[in-house]
């Protein structure tokens, strides 16, 4: 049955590195969701696309994360340098956005740990 | 404004009991309340959904109940059993901002029902 899928599963990284999220929306879905879950600040909407074009990005802090839609089956969220704090579960969503309300499928989540 | 508020934060709830989750919002303009679901280790999961036209929506054990004039909206689960155990966020969202919008999520409540 069609999921979203995410990648890695779980990513363990040093303070200064790098991070790369990925996310595979449901095929024929138009509206992809980044989310970020903590136990204190629980469900964070990031950023969200329609359409690969991004509607929304204000909850990201601009100077570290980054988000793209580099083809309609492809949803990347990068974390440069990644600091502690960032640690989280990352969760991608998508939907079909037409008219009226709709569902948001979300992945597994990537469990994010920086030291 | 945009804030889902959500309570209470934990729920123990006897087996065959009733499980009650309360939320309230400030933003007139929420046109749609959806209920999630999350088990540990997964995404959460569309459970229910109403629109403000209606008080009530049930399905199968799950209800909300909806009241407009206080801006508060609740699920009840009726016979709680053991596999309800699982974290409920509330959410809600302005369906007809012609801007874009998307879902604002409550804090969420862990709910265990023990047997």
């Amino acid at each position: 049955d069609a999921r979203v899928t995410q990648t890695p599963r779980h990513k363990v990284t040093e303070m200064g590195q790098e991070v790369t999220m990925r996310c595979q929306p449901i095929l024929g879905h138009n509206t992809v969701f980044w989310y970020r879950q903590t136990m204190m600040q629980g469900l964070e909407l990031l950023a969200y696309f329609r359409n690969r074009a991004p509607l929304d990005d204000s909850g990201m802090p601009k100077d570290r994360f980054s988000a793209e839609m580099p083809d309609a089956t492809l949803a990347t969220l990068k974390i440069q340098p990644s600091e502690p704090r960032d640690s989280a579960v990352y969760f991608c969503a998508s939907g079909l956005a037409s008219a009226g309300p709709y569902e948001q499928y979300f992945g597994p989540g990537t469990r994010l740990t920086v030291t | 404004q945009q804030q889902v508020k959500q309570s209470p934060q934990s729920l123990i709830v006897q087996k065959g009991g009733i499980s009650i989750i309360n939320c309230a919002y400030e933003n007139t303009a929420f046109d749609y309340f959806p209920w999630y679901q999350q088990f540990p280790g997964k995404g959460p999961a569309l459970l229910i959904a109403i629109r403000p036209d209606v008080s009530e929506k049930k399905e199968g054990r799950f209800t909300i109940s909806f009241n407009k004039s206080a801006k508060q909206f609740s699920l009840h689960i009726m016979d709680s059993q053991p596999g309800d155990s699982a974290t409920y966020f509330c959410a809600a969202e302005a369906l007809d901002n012609q801007a874009g919008t998307a879902l604002i999520f409550g804090k969420g409540t862990t709910l265990s029902v023990s047997s």
